[in-house]
């Protein structure tokens, strides 16, 4: 079947550390998002990408960068993690159909922990 | 601008009780709405979605959803409450920010089941 996985589903790191997380998806999907889940705000876009080579910011982007080389993976970057980034990662991906009711779906997400 | 309120972050009903979880929107252009559900320690999952083809929308789990545009709401209804629909309910719309669709969500409501 087809999916969206995340990896690693648990990390702790130290403040000012790189870090990378992994998203794939295997549905073939244009559109990739990535999430973050914080106690109070809901789920707050970070960056999304409409296809290969097509990166854009969402409302919570400072401190993020993705890269999109293909289809199929969204890697989301901390270029130096600080303690505010220590949260819950989503990530999701859409057919990509024009209008608005493409239907996102999630992966199982990734527990951030920045000490 | 669209946005969506979620009235209640805790909602508690018995085991087989009507489920009520209450989502109000804002927006300037018709919405296009939507319920996720996340279980613990899990991505969400597609409940429902509204795309203006019946204000009455079902979704899974005996889940349904009436679009009222008077009222502008859109909350989520089940008429008896099994232990399994413990989880955290999120309704988010479909909006345009930044030239780009994406979708903005509300910040949550967890739901308790009471054997």
């Amino acid at each position: 079947d087809a999916e969206i996985t995340q990896s690693p589903r648990h990390k702790i790191t130290e403040t000012g550390r790189q870090v990378t997380l992994a998203c794939h998806q295997t549905w073939n999907h244009n559109n990739m998002f990535w999430y973050r889940q914080d106690l109070g705000h809901g789920l707050r876009l970070i960056h999304y990408s409409y296809g290969v080579h097509d990166t854009n910011k969402g409302e919570v982007s400072d401190g993020y960068s993705v890269s999109r080389s293909n289809t199929e993976d969204l890697p989301l970057t901390l270029e130096s993690a600080a303690s505010s980034q220590t949260s819950v990662y989503f990530c999701a991906s859409s057919r990509g159909l024009a209008g608005s009711t493409d239907t996102q779906y999630f992966g199982p997400g990734t527990r951030l922990t920045v000490l | 601008a669209q946005s969506v309120t979620q009235l209640g972050s805790h909602v508690s009903v018995s085991e087989g009780a009507l489920v009520l979880l209450r989502c109000n929107y804002s927006s300037s252009v018709p919405p296009y709405l939507f319920w996720y559900v996340q279980y613990p320690n899990q991505g969400l999952q597609l409940l429902l979605k509204y795309t203006s083809a019946a204000t009455l929308v079902k979704g899974i789990n005996g889940f349904e959803a009436e679009f009222k545009k008077s009222e502008t709401s859109f909350h989520l209804t089940k008429p008896s409450a099994h232990m399994s629909d413990a989880a955290e309910y999120f309704c988010a719309v479909s909006a345009l920010i930044q030239g780009a669709q994406k979708l903005v969500f509300g910040q949550g409501t967890r739901l308790t089941i009471n054997p």
